[in-house]
């Protein structure tokens, strides 16, 4: 009954090759979202989609495309991976943010256990 | 240019002992503000969703406050135990969607 998952938990690859992360949450959240932690081990936001549109989309590379079938599952697919892309990655999900029923809802962020990913 | 700051970057705290540290964010067009636990080896946890200035929230031995006007809050732990030791983060919201995280406060609890 594990709230927001990853797979795979680890992946080692070659550099130039196709890769996919996949994400699920099932606790009805709206959004969810792709986290990169890089070498320093900070926190940074990539993506961000509610209700399978993007609204969130830093500056990263157009090599990483996020792909949302439904609002339960937003993808990650990494085209020519470089040595750089070396990092754990996490997805989350939250509620919609916003007013319901007169009051904030609290849209804290739920996260996935991470996906290491090693670029040899 | 958003940023967030948080500090100290390191803090080591006698068993027993509370503590604090702040987290610094922009003032203007702001939305939320997030506080998470992040122990090694796992994922960020989250401890408190703060929108309005001079929220306070608590959370066992934990608590935070708000200054939306100055662009700070604090996070407070009374009688530090030796499971509070991780990674503090906080993240700052805006109503441009944007969310950025601070670096974090590593907390170490000394037996």
């Amino acid at each position: 009954d594990t709230a927001v998952s990853q797979t795979p938990k680890y992946l080692v690859t070659q550099m130039g090759n196709d890769k996919s992360i996949k994400c699920e949450q099932n606790l009805g959240h709206d959004t969810m979202y792709w986290y990169k932690q890089d070498s320093k081990k900070f926190l940074k936001i990539m993506f961000s989609y509610n209700n399978k549109e993007l609204i969130i989309n830093e500056t990263v590379p157009n090599r990483f495309s996020p792909k949302s079938p439904d609002k339960a599952h937003l993808n990650l697919h990494i085209n020519s991976l470089e040595l750089g892309d070396s990092a754990v990655y996490f997805c989350a999900s939250s509620q919609t943010r916003g007013l319901a029923g007169g009051r904030w809802i609290d849209n804290e962020q739920f996260f996935g256990p991470g996906t290491r990913l090693t670029v040899l | 240019i958003l940023n967030v700051e948080q500090s100290p970057q390191s803090l080591h705290v006698q068993e027993g002992d509370s503590t604090n540290f702040t987290c610094s964010f922009p003032s203007s067009n702001f939305y939320a503000l997030h506080w998470y636990r992040w122990e090694t080896a796992k994922s960020p946890e989250a401890l408190f969703v703060m929108t309005l200035n001079g929220d306070e929230k608590k959370k066992g031995r934990i608590s935070a406050t708000l200054n939306t006007k100055e662009g700070y809050s604090y996070l407070y732990i009374k009688g530090s135990q030796p499971e509070d030791s991780a990674t503090y983060l906080c993240a700052f919201e805006n109503r441009d969607d944007k969310i950025i995280f601070g670096k974090g406060t590593r907390l170490h609890i000394l037996p």
